[in-house]
């Protein structure tokens, strides 16, 4: 079974600054999908970058960035120029594409990001 | 145009009884997914529906049940409730594959 790990539960920055969250994962498959997502205070979860694993480049997003390390299953997001906006829940999650086309989310525990004014 | 909605979004239930969770996805939207956020247990996909059939289930016991009717809105249903199904359950519709959408979340807490 696939498991997403973020060792980070919290992380502060201050507004304008640059901040990375740290996502590793473990699978065996070769093909598959790799998501950034926040959820802020309101709880509603929005997706911020998504990166397929057969691509090489890494996907950017305006101020959202990830590096995509496959050998290592290493996929942190770097937020540049930070904004208030930015404070929210941040998971990190992996998927499977599965026969059939069933789309099934797994998740890491979240880093709780602050952006300090 | 109208993003996911769930109804209600807060709901309180006695042990033993049972709920159910309404999900109506982006219009257009065939695929509807549920997930359970729990602080200790985090985001848990529950199931996932596409043109009314169960396309994947992850590993709850039987007291949860889902259902998607032909205009794709969902229902989920908690039967014989326990305290520790006390979550944000959450509800994500997808025309595509990779584009989740998520709605707000229904509150659950059971006494």
């Amino acid at each position: 079974a696939q498991t997403v790990t973020q060792s980070q539960p919290e992380m502060s920055v201050q507004e304008a600054e640059t901040v990375t969250l740290s996502c590793t994962y473990d699978t065996s498959e070769n093909n598959y999908y790799l998501f950034w997502y926040k959820q802020p205070p309101s709880r509603q979860m929005i997706l911020v970058i998504r990166q397929e694993a057969y691509k090489q480049q890494n996907a950017t997003e305006n101020r959202f960035s990830v590096n995509f390390q496959k050998a290592a299953k290493s996929f942190s997001l770097k937020i540049s120029d930070s904004q208030l906006g930015d404070t929210a829940m941040y998971f990190c999650a992996f998927m499977k594409p599965i026969r059939g086309g069933s789309e099934k989310l797994v998740f890491g525990k979240g880093t709780k990001l602050t952006v300090n004014p | 145009k109208a993003g996911v909605t769930q109804t209600p979004r807060y709901l309180i239930k006695t042990r033993g009884q049972q709920v159910t969770l309404s999900c109506s996805p982006i219009s257009g939207h065939r695929s509807v997914s549920w997930y359970q956020q729990t602080p200790g247990q985090g985001l848990q996909f529950l199931f996932e529906y596409f043109s009314e059939t169960q396309r994947n289930k992850g590993n709850f016991p039987g007291r949860f049940s889902g259902r998607q009717f032909s205009n794709s809105r969902s229902e989920m249903n908690v039967s014989t409730l326990e305290l520790g199904d006390s979550a944000l359950y959450l509800c994500a519709s997808s025309a595509r594959p990779l584009e989740q959408y998520f709605g707000p979340g229904t509150r659950l807490t059971v006494t």
